[in-house]
C-alpha cells in the first residue's frame, strides 16, 4: 500500500510557485522522498528525491521537515506544460526491488 | 537518462486472445518492472522480471495470466493471456539506471479489449 497521502487536486496560475503537499507520517528512517510526474499519454518522469536535506535541481526543489513527517515540491515558475498528475513515493532506496508503489497522485492544473 | 522503448504503443485485442509487449531497454539494467494503469488510475506494479529467474509477482497478478520474460539485462516482455474487457488498460515497462536511484519509464501500451 501507497503510504503518502496528497490533496487529489490543485490549481496554480501559470509563471507562480506550485507548491505541492505530502504527508508521509510514517516513513522509516532509510526510505526517501521521491516525486514522479505523469503527463498525459506518457510514462511517469522522475522529478526529484531526497532523504531529510532540502534538494534542487533544474525542475524542482524538495522540502522535506525536520522530523521527515511531510514534504513540498515546489516548482517555482511553473508553466503550462507543468499540467500533469504528480506523485509523492517512500522507497528504501537501496532496497534490492527498487520497486516504486504509487498513491492516488495529486492533479495540478496550470491556469494561464 | 535510459531510453525505453516499449512495442507495439497500442492495441486493440479480441477477447480470450493473448498480446505480447516488449520492452527494450538502450542500456544495460539490473531491475525492470511492469505496471498497469487503468483508466483513470494510478499506476499499479503487476511484477518485478528478473534476469535469469522466474519474475515476483504482487498481489493479485499471477505468472498464469501475465507471464514475463527477461532474457537479458536490456530486454523483457509481458504477455497478457487470455483477454478480457477487463485487461484493457496502459501497460508500462520501467528499469533502473546507476545506482537505483531513479527509474525510467516506457511511454506505454494501450490496451483495449473488445
Amino acid at each position: 500500500d501507497a503510504k503518502t497521502t496528497q490533496p487529489p487536486s490543485m490549481d496554480c496560475a501559470e509563471g507562480r510557485a506550485a507548491n505541492l503537499p505530502c504527508n508521509h507520517s510514517t516513513i522509516s528512517g532509510n526510505e526517501y522522498v521521491y516525486w514522479y510526474r505523469q503527463i498525459h499519454s506518457q510514462g511517469p518522469q522522475y522529478i526529484i528525491h531526497g532523504l531529510k536535506n532540502n534538494e534542487t535541481n533544474e525542475m524542482a526543489s524538495l522540502i522535506i521537515t525536520e522530523d521527515r513527517k511531510s514534504s513540498t515540491l515546489i516548482l517555482p515558475h511553473a508553466t503550462l506544460r507543468d499540467t500533469a498528475v504528480y506523485y509523492c513515493i517512500v522507497r528504501a532506496a537501496m532496497d534490492s526491488s527498487y520497486k516504486l508503489i504509487f498513491g492516488s497522485g495529486t492533479r495540478l492544473l496550470v491556469r494561464p | 537518462s535510459a531510453v525505453i522503448s516499449q512495442k507495439p504503443s497500442r492495441d486493440i485485442c479480441q477477447r480470450g486472445t493473448s498480446l505480447t509487449i516488449q520492452c527494450q531497454v538502450d542500456s544495460q539494467v539490473t531491475m525492470m518492472f511492469w505496471y498497469r494503469q487503468q483508466p483513470g488510475q494510478s499506476l499499479t506494479l503487476i511484477a518485478t522480471a528478473n534476469q535469469g529467474s522466474e519474475a515476483t509477482y504482487e498481489s493479485g497478478f499471477v505468472i498464469d495470466k501475465f507471464p514475463i520474460s527477461r532474457p537479458n539485462l536490456t530486454f523483457s516482455t509481458l504477455t497478457v493471456s487470455n483477454m478480457s474487457p477487463e485487461d484493457s488498460s496502459i501497460y508500462l515497462c520501467s528499469a533502473e539506471q546507476g545506482s537505483g536511484e531513479k527509474l525510467f519509464f516506457g511511454s506505454g501500451t494501450q490496451l483495449s479489449v473488445l
